[in-house]
């Protein structure tokens, strides 16, 4: 029942760009509230990887970067690499739900 | 550093209650609200409330209002998180997360390593 929808899959050769987009509605990201992005790798519990639309924790490399429109949001990982194989979620506050919401998620497959 | 310890996996009825914890250290626990987090196999990820350790209030979503009670113990730096009525549903690793915004804004920087619960027969 996410309200955060993503693509299921992405996937990219070695050095290459992709995006994994997050579309929201009006009660979330179109209401301006922050978006964060987290990596999950099997088996682990989620990383915080983007927050408050486009800013890197300490240690995440600006391969990663993020950025948003009116009611979607993206993930850009540039320069692809086999480490970066994992699911991706966007996360944001909703106000309908007056909670916060997870999208879909996107597995990125690294070729 | 900043670590969350959560305890070991369970196995319950359908119809029981469990109850997770999840020990801070590494921080001032009273400064940092925690939510918890949690994970059907398969499935994505499920918010499903957050408590400020200081003081004890909660907020829940509406699907889990009435069957989710979230506490804590400040003088053992852990917050619970307990689920009555357990359904074969509620099957999932579940996960505390620190947060270091607060309101709208709220992020998950530290996580817990989860907690598997299984609801069998």
């Amino acid at each position: 029942q996410s309200v955060l929808t993503q693509p299921p899959s992405v996937s990219g050769a070695p050095g290459q760009r992709v995006t994994i987009s997050c579309t929201g509605s009006s009660s979330n990201v179109g209401a301006a509230y922050d978006i964060h992005w987290y990596q999950q790798f099997p088996g682990t519990a989620p990383k915080l990887l983007m927050f408050g639309n486009g800013n890197r924790p300490s240690g995440v490399p600006d391969r990663f970067s993020g950025s948003r429109s009116a009611t979607s949001a993206s993930l850009a990982i540039s320069g692809l690499q086999a480490e970066d194989e994992a699911d991706y979620y966007c996360q944001s506050f909703d106000s309908g739900l007056r909670g916060y919401v997870f999208g879909t998620g996107t597995k990125v497959t690294v070729l | 550093q900043v670590h969350l310890m959560q305890s070991g996996a369970e196995v319950k009825k359908p119809g029981a209650s469990v109850k997770v914890s999840c020990k801070a250290s590494g921080y001032t626990f009273t400064n940092y609200y925690v939510h918890w987090v949690r994970q059907a196999p398969g499935r994505g990820l499920e918010w499903m409330g957050v408590i400020n350790p200081s003081g004890g209030s909660t907020t829940y979503p509406r699907k889990f209002q009435g069957r989710v009670t979230m506490t804590s113990d400040t003088s053992a730096s852990t917050v619970y998180l307990e689920v009555s009525t357990l359904r074969y549903e509620d099957t999932a690793v579940y996960h505390c997360a620190r947060d270091p915004n607060g309101g709208t804004s709220a992020a998950f920087d530290y996580w817990g390593q989860g907690t598997l619960v299984t609801v069998s027969s």
